[in-house]
């Protein structure tokens, strides 16, 4: 079974702009989170979709969203962009049951200059 | 809310050593799990190995096992034969019921040769 994938891996973008990143799920899997890893702020959840409707939030500003397809794809954009979303973003997939168990993909790494 | 707290930022053993991680953590839910990744230089996150929190028996993964103590909310993981390979950020994490995972802040781990 081919694992997630995370496009693009690398992004480089300048304050202000938007930006959006794409998680394809281990097939089967109709669970997909977010998530944002920095040095000071460590692994940080930002939102999860379960067939295509978003089931849980963090605690992140509204420029930041995502949404998910009916073959559970799912993309995350983030609006107006500033120097501290510089990061790595970890898309991880699951089966969406009780289990938990999350597998991630190899992230993105986002600088903003 | 829950929270999770890894208390050694970084160690070192020589290869073949065994070597425990700690990590404690906190909520207020009786059904949960919780996981330890590992995170090594190329970024992708790697589950390691899973507990659920209503089995007293501790959970083993070959080389990898952990010391789950539900009253103590702790859950150490302890490396046997430790290997170059498991050079790596290794991270705590909790789970229960939606799908968000609550990571502590890692320990970096390096294995010497």
């Amino acid at each position: 079974k081919a694992g997630v994938t995370q496009t693009p891996r690398y992004l480089i973008k300048t304050r202000g702009q938007q930006v959006t990143l794409s998680c394809s799920p281990i097939s089967g899997h109709r669970s997909v989170s977010w998530y944002q890893q920095t040095p000071g702020q460590g692994l940080q959840f930002l939102f999860e979709y379960f067939s295509e409707t978003q089931r849980n939030k963090g605690n992140f500003p509204g420029r930041f969203s995502g949404r998910q397809f009916s073959n559970s794809r799912s993309e995350m954009n983030v609006s107006t962009l500033e120097l501290g979303d510089s990061a790595l973003y970890l898309c991880a997939s699951s089966s969406g049951g009780v289990t938990g168990e999350q597998y991630f993909g190899p992230g993105t790494r986002l600088t903003v200059t | 809310a829950q929270t999770v707290t890894q208390s050694q930022p970084e160690m070192s053993v020589q290869e073949a050593e065994t070597v425990t991680l700690s990590c404690t953590y906190d909520t207020s839910e009786n059904n949960y799990y919780l996981f330890w990744y590992k995170q090594p230089p190329s970024r992708q996150m790697i589950l390691v190995i899973r507990q659920e929190a209503y089995k007293q028996q501790n959970a083993t993964e070959n080389r990898f096992s952990v010391n789950f103590q539900k009253a103590a909310k702790s859950f150490s993981l302890k490396i046997s034969d430790s290997q170059l390979g498991d050079t790596a950020m290794y991270f705590c994490a909790l789970i229960q019921g939606a799908q968000k995972l609550v990571f502590g802040q890692g320990t970096r781990l390096t294995i010497n040769p």
